[in-house]
């Protein structure tokens, strides 16, 4: 089957702007989670979604990321007020809920530059 | 503390010889490893998993990797380097706060194939 989707694949946006990023995870996939690459931070985790728990947001850098997940399967990545050090590229992985709960299969990523 | 060190940044192979990329990790839990491959500009791609099941791990492309508890080491290996393998390689630990599946990233190895 198809495997997570992002989507824009590259977003340039000026300081100051809202941005939203979008995922959609494998079909039937109950967690995802959204991740961010950067130069200077490596991968680091933002926020995870499992069901309809609420989300473990610890990993979100500051008030102005949120996420949300609609219907238990599209998840929306918002960046308020965007600043340059948001430039990253931002991952999307989901896993089911089966016996490999731990396995998390990675999008191609949204490469956000701020200006 | 918990984390996940990879012990070379760089490694440059000769195409058909063999490659090491090192990893260990600390952890007070028994985490869950993996090694994922990032080429230019793409996602993440799982090469393979450690579930306990046993200590020599065999994934994709002719990558394998051996879990040594007493080094707490989970090392790549390939025994020729094709041309193709050129790409970052990050080892992964889930769990390794002892709960969820969050994935903590190595900083990752890059890896450099001449001929």
């Amino acid at each position: 089957g198809a495997g997570v989707s992002q989507s824009p694949s590259n977003k340039v946006t000026e300081k100051g702007k809202d941005v939203e990023l979008r995922c959609d995870p494998i079909s039937g996939h109950t967690a995802l989670y959204w991740y961010r690459q950067s130069l200077g931070q490596g991968l680091e985790f933002l926020i995870y979604f499992q069901g309809n728990s609420a989300p473990d947001k610890s990993g979100l850098p500051s008030d102005r990321f949120s996420a949300e997940r609609t219907g238990g399967s599209v998840s929306t990545l918002t960046i308020q007020r965007t600043q340059q050090e948001d430039s990253a590229v931002y991952l999307c992985a989901s896993s089911s809920s089966g016996t490999d709960t731990d396995t998390q299969y990675f999008g191609p990523g949204t490469r956000l530059t701020v200006l | 503390a918990q984390s996940v060190t990879q012990l070379d940044s760089h490694v440059s192979v000769s195409e058909g010889t063999p490659v090491l990329l090192r990893c260990n990790y600390s952890s007070s839990y028994s985490p869950s490893l993996f090694w994922y491959v990032q080429h230019p500009n793409k996602g993440l791609q799982l090469l393979l998993k450690y579930t306990s099941a046993a200590t020599l791990v065999k994934g994709i492309n002719g990558f394998e990797a051996e879990f040594k508890k007493s080094e707490t080491s989970f090392h790549l290996t390939k025994p020729s380097a094709h041309m193709s393998d050129a790409a970052e390689y990050f080892c992964v630990v889930s769990g390794l706060t002892g709960g969820g599946n969050k994935l903590t990233f190595g900083t990752g190895t890059q890896l450099k194939v001449e001929l």
